[in-house]
């Protein structure tokens, strides 16, 4: 089945710093989207992108759609000890199905 | 408006038994789905229904049922339990977009239920 990957697996960052994480595909896709994933809870969805090349912002976070829509990329800038969690991206499956990376797990160092 | 609730949030079973997970929405939202969580791997599709009535299976069917009798609810059903079901399991919904449309519309996370099979 279709498969995605997430970079880097995992990261410790000190508070304050930028992070970048992103997502690749074998597939072209026409959504992406970004979740977050606190302890204990459900995926949260931070970002959706639409369209090829597309640049979105919430808040601290950036994301794009890269250009050959096989790739997206997330950017926060200004860590804070809430950012910890991990992060995944989700690309359309089949019909309304999304298939998701296996996540980057994100820790934050004060 | 709760979104997506799951029920319940922990639950302990041993190898064999059956039970039900119950998922709920109050957003209108004509397809739901269920995953499974396991460590490093992400979030695997069990099984998904479009709408009241039809359902299909995902990346994961085996050894789950599922039916959907109203728009709003979607359980899933373990018949015989194995440790191998040992997972978390989120149920997930998202609005029908348009036939024809471009995108496909996000779907909407409940907090989970936390199965252990012993």
């Amino acid at each position: 089945g279709q498969q995605l990957n997430q970079s880097p697996q995992s990261m410790f960052i000190q508070e304050g710093e930028d992070v970048s994480m992103n997502c690749t595909s074998s597939s072209i896709f026409n959504t992406w989207l970004w979740y977050k994933q606190d302890p204990g809870e459900g995926p949260v969805l931070l970002i959706a992108l639409y369209k090829a090349g597309e640049l979105t912002s919430n808040g601290r976070l950036t994301a794009q759609f890269g250009i050959t829509r096989k790739d997206s990329f997330l950017n926060i800038s200004a860590s804070i000890p809430s950012d910890v969690g991990i992060y995944f991206c989700a690309g359309p499956n089949y019909g309304q199905n999304f298939v998701f990376g296996p996540g980057t797990r994100l820790s934050v160092l004060p | 408006n709760a979104g997506v609730t799951q029920t319940p949030k922990f639950q302990v079973l041993k190898t064999g038994q059956s039970m039900t997970l119950q998922c709920a929405q109050d957003m209108n939202h004509e397809y739901m789905s269920w995953y499974r969580q396991d460590p490093g791997m992400g979030l695997r599709l069990i099984h998904y229904s479009v709408g009241a009535g039809i359902t299909d299976q995902g990346e994961v069917p085996n050894g789950y049922n599922v039916s959907r009798s109203t728009t709003e609810d979607f359980p899933l059903r373990l018949l015989s339990a194995a440790p191998s079901q040992t997972s978390v399991y989120f149920c997930a919904s998202s609005y029908t977009t348009g036939t024809g449309e471009a995108y496909n519309s996000p779907l909407h996370f409940g907090n989970g239920t936390r199965l252990t099979v012993t």
